[in-house]
């Protein structure tokens, strides 16, 4: 498996604050996603980027900004979180454009 | 209308029987991923194939590019099998990745 860990693994936070989750992986992959995960909706991909600094929005970018200033981390931050911002978000990183190897996923409650 | 369409959403099989799960996307794809996520934990890739049929043990996974339909199959089933399995679809530019909402299985010793 590929080395990728996500912090935090849980966290709740109050609607309004600002919340960074990291993705850090250690393959030296060039292409990290993050995704959110929601009963009903599956995964649905939020941003990814194709190198340092190169990002771009996915289906459900609103409310999200990322930042990759090192091949190994992809920072997701949630610039006023709300409770609709409550989810499981998981990163996935690869080598080559389709492959996914996901991280273990983090626990975001906005109460 | 989902890109991703998976079936059946809910599957409860024997210890030993032969499973199916299935899945048909309306975007153009050059690869299909294969997911499996057990209860609480992480997601990991199964399998991703581009053309024909890939076996891993006792998985198997086909892929018809022109009837945009795959299929997952496990033979002689056991209760380790338990788990949510999801379809995911590269778009073929790459950028954007759809995935079916998962087939959750259960297997009953």
């Amino acid at each position: 498996d590929a080395g990728i860990t996500q912090s935090p693994r849980h966290k709740v936070t109050e609607t309004g604050t600002p919340v960074t989750l990291r993705c850090h992986q250690t393959e030296n992959h060039r292409y990290m996603y993050w995704y959110r995960q929601d009963p009903g909706h599956g995964l649905r991909l939020i941003h990814y980027s194709y190198g340092v600094k190169d990002t771009d929005k996915g289906e459900v970018s609103d409310g999200y900004s990322v930042s990759r200033s090192k091949t190994e981390d992809f920072l997701l931050t949630l610039e006023s979180a709300t409770s609709s911002q409550t989810s499981v978000y998981f990163c996935a990183s690869g080598a080559e454009i389709y492959e996914q190897y996901f991280g273990p996923g983090t626990r975001l409650t906005v109460t | 209308k989902n890109e991703v369409e998976q079936s059946p959403q809910n599957l409860t099989a024997q210890e030993g029987e032969f499973i199916t799960i299935n899945c048909s996307y309306s975007v153009g794809i050059s690869a299909l991923h294969w997911l499996q996520q057990h209860p609480g934990g992480g997601i990991v890739s199964l399998f991703m194939l581009s053309s024909g049929k890939k076996k891993h043990g006792r998985l198997i996974a086909t892929i018809n590019i022109q009837e945009k339909h795959s299929s997952l199959h496990i033979t002689a089933s056991h209760p380790r099998d338990s788990a949510v399995y999801i379809c995911a679809a590269p778009l073929s530019t790459g950028n954007q990745f759809y995935f079916g909402t998962g087939t959750s299985l259960t297997v009953i010793p």
